[in-house]
């Protein structure tokens, strides 16, 4: 089956600081993926995605790509503000899973002033 | 548009209580997904509508859980007897299509079974 393993926070950074969410694969065929944001109060945004291999997705600074040969989607942001701190998930679509997500954990990120 | 609209926000019932989650999607869209967060773990896939028609329940925990969408329109999902490990948050989604593209989750409800 399909599975997503995220990294594990609590995630806690500086304004301005540089970030990098691990998130890791594995499914059959060619899944697409996601990256979800849970601000504080509100429901699931989400955030970016890619369809296909070497896809980079972006939205908000926030950016990610999709890497086949390391079955990876890491989320990278180059100056994070307190504004970003929010839970974020990992997901993918596809393989045996037709119609649903199957998420990672989640990390939470802190950002301090 | 309006989104999809979930309530209650909170929930907090005791053990052996039963509790109905409702979920109304963004009109016109046909699939409507609920999902699970238990605390501090993934996100998991309940069931799926298509319509009416439940095209996919294999999430679903146990028969403690029962989902309905009358009409196609509003989804109800209801716990009875609640258990402690239902407890988490119960998350609603609808897309026009199946499949991610136009996938849109409303807020949530945070169930306590205490």
């Amino acid at each position: 089956g399909n599975s997503v393993t995220q990294m594990e926070g609590p995630v806690t950074l500086s304004e301005e600081a540089f970030l990098t969410i691990n998130c890791t694969y594995t499914a059959t065929g060619y899944p697409s993926l996601f990256w979800y944001v849970q601000y504080p109060g509100e429901g699931l945004q989400l955030l970016l995605k890619a369809t296909k291999a070497d896809d980079k997705g972006s939205n908000k600074g926030f950016e990610a790509t999709y890497r086949k040969e390391t079955t990876s989607f890491h989320l990278e942001k180059g100056s994070v503000q307190v504004s970003d701190s929010a839970v974020y998930f990992c997901a993918l679509l596809g393989g045996t899973s037709y119609g649903k997500l199957t998420f990672g954990q989640g990390t939470i990120l802190t950002v301090h002033p | 548009e309006a989104g999809v609209t979930q309530f209650p926000s909170h929930s907090v019932i005791e053990k052996g209580q039963t509790v109905t989650l409702r979920c109304d999607p963004i009109s016109g869209h046909d699939n409507l997904y609920w999902y699970r967060r238990v605390m501090g773990k993934e996100i998991k896939f309940l069931l799926h509508f298509v319509k009416e028609s439940k095209q996919d329940e294999s999430g679903m925990p146990n028969n403690r859980f029962l989902a309905e969408r009358t009409g196609g329109t509003y989804s109800t999902l209801k716990v009875q007897p609640a258990e402690l490990e239902d407890s988490g948050v119960y998350f609603c989604a609808s897309s026009h299509q199946r499949g991610n593209y136009g996938y849109t989750f409303g807020s949530g409800t945070r169930l306590t079974v205490v």
